[in-house]
């Protein structure tokens, strides 16, 4: 089975500033997807940015940038230049490539002060 | 156009008691998935539908926990005797499953309290 462990369950980054958010996994797959997932105030989740694994080069979104260490089963998010609209709470997922089941970390809750 | 709609927002029932949450995914979406995400924990697949295939049903933490899906649109998930353990934000999404990767879009949930 795949373990999705996010460690830090809350964070704050000044307005402006960058912030990384961690996730680690546990899986003997080799062909997977891992995403990341925003949930604000208003629940609805909305993918942040997602990575294939057999991709080296970390995916980017804009401001959002990831550092996916497959040996190390790391996929690490980084914010940058952090905004006000960015509070809200980061899952990590990962996906067996062909399979259904999407699992979910517990989330890490980001609040930015201005 | 309009995304994944769930209904309703909010249910509070009593231990007990039946409970039958709704879910509108995006029009043309082949694959539904329905989590559920308790206080402090992340995200919880409890089933999964794709066209007409057989759901995917191994996340279901009971047989109190049942998930239909009507014409291959709608769906309802129905929690049968509910019990305290079962109050948690019940999450919907759908995909279009047109590659492997292609994003979940989610529901704003319905937050169940069972009193």
């Amino acid at each position: 089975a795949q373990t999705v462990t996010q460690s830090q369950p809350e964070m704050s980054v000044q307005e402006a500033e960058t912030v990384t958010l961690s996730c680690t996994y546990d899986t003997s797959e080799n062909n997977y997807y891992l995403f990341w997932y925003k949930q604000p105030p208003s629940r609805q989740m909305i993918l942040v940015i997602r990575q294939e694994a057999y991709k080296q080069q970390n995916a980017t979104e804009n401001r959002f940038s990831v550092n996916f260490q497959k040996a190390a089963k790391s996929f690490s998010l980084k914010i940058s230049d952090s905004q006000l609209g960015d509070t809200a709470m980061y899952f990590c997922a990962f996906m067996k490539r062909g399979n259904n089941d999407m699992r979910f970390g517990a989330g890490t809750r980001l609040t930015v002060k201005p | 156009g309009a995304g994944v709609s769930q209904s309703p927002s909010n249910k509070v029932t009593e231990k007990g008691k039946d409970v039958e949450l709704r879910c509108d995914p995006i029009s043309g979406h082949t694959a539904l998935y329905w989590y559920r995400q308790s206080l402090g924990q992340g995200l919880e697949f409890l089933i999964y539908f794709q066209g007409n295939s057989a759901p995917d049903k191994s996340g279901l933490p009971s047989d109190r926990f049942s998930a239909e899906r009507t014409g291959g649109s709608v769906s309802t998930l129905t929690i049968q005797r509910t019990q305290q353990e079962d109050s948690a934000v019940y999450l919907c999404a759908s995909s279009s499953r047109t590659a492997d990767n292609s994003p979940l879009h989610f529901g704003n949930g319905t937050r169940l309290t069972v009193t």
